[in-house]
């Protein structure tokens, strides 16, 4: 079973910060937040990743709460080509290295 | 350039067959992984590998067979026994894990194989 939940689907203006949510309520002190984005039927692909601390890179930022039982994925200027199915998934970076993906939330942006 | 390649990329199948797909990677990655996505929905892990000749069932392992003889290597076979085979299969691996980094190893993925049962 997947370790997190998200709503099964989004709408934003674009232009607009699309704020996705994952909860992650059962995480352990030595899992990561990872957060990948798949759009139409190709591999997805890495946006961000976080342990404990915010995160921000080129594409996204991540907020993740201070006990660590959810997370969100901020798209600061949603476009049209962010529209996407985005995965928020938890890895425990051990020898059994599970990575267990959920549905995901359906992201779309609206014109 | 280092990178995952699965072949076929389209691939029909008859019922009653056994069918294998390719997953190879140049990447000298340690961990590979083997998904299944049908229309419209998530990612389920068929099998995984953290090390070659080890491996473990994942969430819907039923009616597939994996082996990892080769490090490079992570084949996926569709037996018969797979019901409802039809599907978008996706490989994935991962580096070596790196204790020292404070930032996690990302997954890479290949671009996926579609098999039809005709």
């Amino acid at each position: 079973d997947a370790k997190t939940t998200q709503p099964p689907s989004m709408d934003c203006a674009e232009g607009r910060a699309a704020n996705l949510p994952c909860n992650h309520s059962t995480i352990s002190g030595n899992e990561y937040v990872y957060w990948y984005r798949q759009i139409h039927s190709q591999g997805p692909q890495y946006i961000i990743h976080g342990l404990k601390n915010n995160e921000t890179n080129e594409m996204a930022s991540l907020i993740i709460t201070e006990d660590r039982k959810s997370s969100t994925l901020i798209l600061p200027h949603a476009t049209l080509r962010d529209t996407a199915v985005y995965y928020c998934i938890v890895r425990n970076l051990n020898r059994d290295d599970k990575i267990i993906f959920g549905k995901g939330t359906r992201l779309h942006i609206l014109p | 350039d280092g990178g995952i390649t699965q072949s076929p990329k389209y691939l029909f199948r008859k019922e009653g067959q056994n069918v294998t797909l390719s997953c190879e990677q140049n990447l000298n990655h340690d961990a590979m992984y083997w998904y299944r996505q049908d229309p419209g929905q998530g990612l389920r892990l068929i099998y995984y590998s953290q090390i070659v000749n080890d491996f473990q069932k994942g969430d819907i392992a039923e009616g597939y067979s994996v082996s990892r003889e080769k490090k490079e290597s992570f084949p996926l076979t569709v037996t018969s026994a797979q019901k409802n085979p039809t599907a978008f299969y996706l490989c994935a691996s991962i580096p070596p894990l790196d204790r020292s980094r404070s930032s996690g190893n990302t997954i890479y993925f290949g671009e996926g194989s579609w098999l039809t049962v005709v």
